[in-house]
This record gives structure tokens, sequence and C-alpha cells, in this order.
């Protein structure tokens, strides 16, 4: 089976703007996450969707975004860039019958200058 | 903030050495898991053990858990220059989210 993908790999946007991040999970699961990672805060859950419904939501301003398409892909999206948004985003689905292990993406390195 | 604490903070060791990492947690859990992840990349799950369980192997791994003292351990046996990685451990809870903790940055000489 092929593994989580992320595109892009790499980004650079300056403050101000809004990007889309995607994801594609592994098929058959239905499960997709989101995390931000930075040096200064760790990894941080975002946000997961469940057939195309939001299910669960960290703790991050409504500037981050998301939603799930019908075969399970992922989008993510921020808008009004801050230097601050400047992380590691990465995805993770897992199958709806799981413990809740989580099979990531290799992430999206998104520089905001 | 509900992450978790890990410690220590880096660790670094001879190939061969055994490497322990500690995490500490603050809310009950279902289950907590272990991951790892090469140089800012994705990360890779290791190892999970429920709430109910004491102790779990796998390979050279070995991972211990106390619910009394919210803290679980994981042991590398004799490690190798590719174990060199960053380890977290992360809990799943009634919210049915992943919480990860600060990790711990293994670095294995040859």
């Amino acid at each position: 089976k092929a593994g989580v993908t992320q595109t892009p790999r790499y980004l650079i946007k300056t403050r101000g703007q809004q990007v889309t991040l995607s994801c594609s999970p592994i098929s058959g699961h239905r499960s997709v996450s989101w995390y931000q990672q930075t040096p200064g805060q760790g990894l941080q859950f975002l946000f997961e969707y469940f057939s195309e419904t939001q299910r669960n939501k960290g703790n991050f301003p409504g500037r981050f975004s998301g939603r799930q398409f019908s075969n399970s892909r992922s989008e993510m999206n921020v808008s009004t860039l801050e230097l601050g948004d400047s992380a590691l985003y990465l995805c993770a689905s897992r199958p709806a019958s799981s413990n809740n292990e989580q099979f990531f993406g290799p992430g999206t390195r998104l520089t905001v200058l | 903030s509900q992450q978790g604490e890990e410690d220590p903070q880096a660790l670094s060791i001879q190939e061969g050495e055994n490497a322990t990492m500690n995490c500490s947690y603050k809310t009950s859990i279902n289950n907590l898991q272990w991951y790892r992840q090469n140089s800012g990349r994705g990360l890779v799950h290791l190892i999970l053990i429920r709430s109910n369980e004491r102790e779990k192997h796998s390979g050279r791994l070995r991972v211990t858990l106390d619910t009394s003292k919210k803290s679980s351990s994981l042991l590398i046996t004799a490690s190798r220059a590719a174990d060199t990685a960053s380890y977290f451990c992360a809990t799943h809870g009634n919210t049915d989210k992943l919480i990860f903790g600060t990790g711990t940055r293994l670095q294995v000489f040859p």
C-alpha cells in the first residue's frame, strides 16, 4: 500500500498570504489528522476529519481550517499568514477501527517570510 | 498545556549501548504510543501499550507503563547508528486526540 502523501513538500510564503496544503491518506483510511510541529511548541494537534466531517479540533485560531473530500483526501488552509506559522505541517491517517495508531506523511515545510 | 514531558531532552550514546527515554503525562489514557522521527520528517509508529498493560516488547524495544505515576519508559537495547532520531510519546485519551510529548533527541555514535 502506498503511504500517506503530502503536497507540496516545501513552501515559502510571505506574511498576509494564504496557503493550502494537501494530504492523501493511505487507501481505506477514512480518518485524517493534521499536526503543526515547531521547535518552540513541539507537535500540536490541529484537527481531525472523518467521513468529510471535522471530528476533533485543537486550540488554533480560526485562520486554520480544513476539509475532507469524499475520497478521504484532505486539505488544510491557513489564511493571513504570520511569521509564527512557519512550521512543519504533518498529516496522519488511520483506519476507523484503530487504537488511534497514526500513519504519518513526510510533512510540508512552510516558511513564512 | 496538556502536552506530556519527556526526559532527557537529548541523549548521546555509543553503538551497542542501551538507551532509555522517559515520558510523563497528565490525563487518564486509553493507550500510550511511541513514535520515531528522523530529521524533521514524518513520524513512524513504533509501539502501542494499552492502559491495562504494564510492559510490552517489540524487537529491541521495551516499553513500560505505570498509570499510577502517569509515566512510561522506552528502552532501546543494543542501539545502532540508524537509531539516531527523535522519539516521542503520545497519549490517547477520552478526547480521542493524540497528545504528544516534547520528545527526546537520541544520537548514537558508531
